[in-house]
């Protein structure tokens, strides 16, 4: 079936260093892909969206890049700061119109 | 304005009861979206409801059920509860629908089947 993975569960950083958190796909019909953030207790929040006509998007102290050819997508932190640790997943609109998550990477902000 | 409301927040039931969980969408927002999280499966998709219709389904067995209701307020329902149902529910909703833009969650129902 359909799949949309992380390569690693969890993440280490020192605060102000840059993070990466990959993400791979399954599915290359797949065509909107979103970055959620989960802190302890509460309910994901989006981050920042992507669609397949693009390659990259930024945001506030966040970029995505979408590469289609390996079917991966990369959500890059600038700056991390402590506020940033938190569990972080992809998801990707299926050709059902479903949005499935995947496994999430926790996120770790050394002081 | 306000978020997505989920009730009960916590809640422990026995094997074989049933549990009605429930989710008050943003208002306006017509499309309410149900997910399991669980520590090993991570964001399950159990089902999304727009305007009263479900419109997706995940693959959970028929003891998960849903409904959406006029206003948009929407329940899910486990009956016969396993060991396994164990697990934080969250709702979810969105304008148009979950495949076309942001979700906004809820902080969840914890379920917790002894």
């Amino acid at each position: 079936g359909e799949s949309v993975g992380l390569h690693l569960p969890t993440l280490s950083v020192q605060e102000g260093d840059n993070s990466i958190i990959n993400c791979a796909y399954s599915n290359s019909a797949s065509d909107y892909f979103i970055w959620y953030k989960q802190e302890s207790g509460k309910g994901p929040q989006f981050i920042i969206d992507i669609r397949s006509n693009m390659d990259k998007r930024q945001g506030q102290r966040v970029t995505v890049l979408l590469n289609k050819t390996v079917k991966h997508l990369s959500l890059q932190i600038a700056a991390t700061q402590p506020g940033d640790s938190a569990v972080y997943f992809c998801a990707g609109r299926t050709s059902y119109d479903k949005v499935i998550f995947g496994p999430g990477t926790s996120l770790s902000v050394i002081p | 304005k306000a978020g997505v409301t989920q009730t009960p927040r916590y809640l422990i039931k026995t094997r074989g009861q049933q549990v009605t969980l429930s989710c008050s969408p943003i208002s306006g927002h017509r499309s309410v979206s149900w997910y399991q999280q669980t520590p090993g499966q991570g964001l399950q998709f159990l089902f999304e409801y727009f305007s009263e219709t479900q419109r997706n389904k995940g693959n959970f067995p028929g003891r998960f059920s849903g409904r959406q209701f006029s206003n948009s307020r929407s329940e899910m329902n486990v009956s016969t509860l396993e060991l396994g149902d164990s697990a934080l529910y969250l709702c979810a909703s969105s304008l148009t629908g979950s495949g076309t833009g942001e979700l906004f969650f809820g902080e969840g129902s914890r379920l917790t089947v002894l």
